[in-house]
């Protein structure tokens, strides 16, 4: 049972265009939700988050929306450049009673010069 | 430097035999967690600690201890090594959950 979903498993894109990363989530509870970045070897890095009581954060080049309706949140990264080829992931908090976190499948994103 | 440690980084090992993953973080943390890396499959969460002798369950508990007896220092324990659980395990820490996470470079396990 696959709560947070990431569709799409690699995405390619070319630099300096916009690079768009979905996740879809199941479960109407997750207050919070959060995107992590993880190059080869290394563990993953927080890059940027967002409470449910917002439909929108920015954090320079980075940009998460979040539909609540669509039960959905995306990653905008632009303009995108070389660093940014990694595996994303997208992940969600459930109610504080829970205290879990959820995480999806990652996207590659590869950036082509 | 803040950091999230975990040793060792590589093993492989024998059915059956006992093995020990620590991990260890210097920023005070009362959150830390166990994750499991598998192709298609992304993170999951194995044991999660809210505090010093405060464990729970995350989503694939099966064949995995763990103990949080400091606050710095949260090992997982495999008593009874499978092939099932030939893996990448993480360890991360934060204040909260919502809290970013700070993750461990990985140790890759390998279970013959």
């Amino acid at each position: 049972d696959q709560q947070v979903k990431q569709n799409s498993p690699s995405l390619s894109v070319q630099e300096g265009r916009i690079s768009i990363l979905n996740c879809d989530y199941t479960n109407s509870m997750f207050d919070y939700f959060l995107w992590y970045k993880k190059y080869p070897a290394e563990g993953p890095t927080f890059l940027i988050s967002i409470s449910s009581i917002k439909d929108k954060n920015e954090d320079g080049r980075f940009t998460v929306f979040l539909n609540k309706s669509a039960k959905h949140l995306s990653l905008h990264i632009v303009p995108s450049q070389p660093g940014d080829s990694a595996v994303y992931f997208c992940a969600a908090s459930r109610p504080k009673g829970a205290q879990k976190l959820v995480f999806g499948q990652g996207t590659r994103l590869t950036i082509n010069p | 430097e803040a950091q999230v440690t975990q040793n060792p980084r590589y093993l492989i090992t024998v059915t059956g035999k006992k093995l020990t993953v620590t991990c260890s973080q210097n920023m005070n943390h009362e959150y830390m967690s166990w994750y499991r890396q598998d192709p298609g499959l992304g993170l999951r969460q194995i044991y999660y600690s809210m505090n010093v002798e405060v464990t729970d369950k995350g989503d694939v508990p099966e064949g995995y201890k763990v103990s949080r007896k400091e606050k710095r220092n949260f090992p997982l324990i495999l008593e009874s090594p499978s092939p099932n659980q030939t893996s990448l395990y993480f360890c991360a820490s934060s204040f909260l959950i919502e809290d970013e996470q700070f993750f461990g470079p990985g140790t890759r396990l390998t279970v013959l």
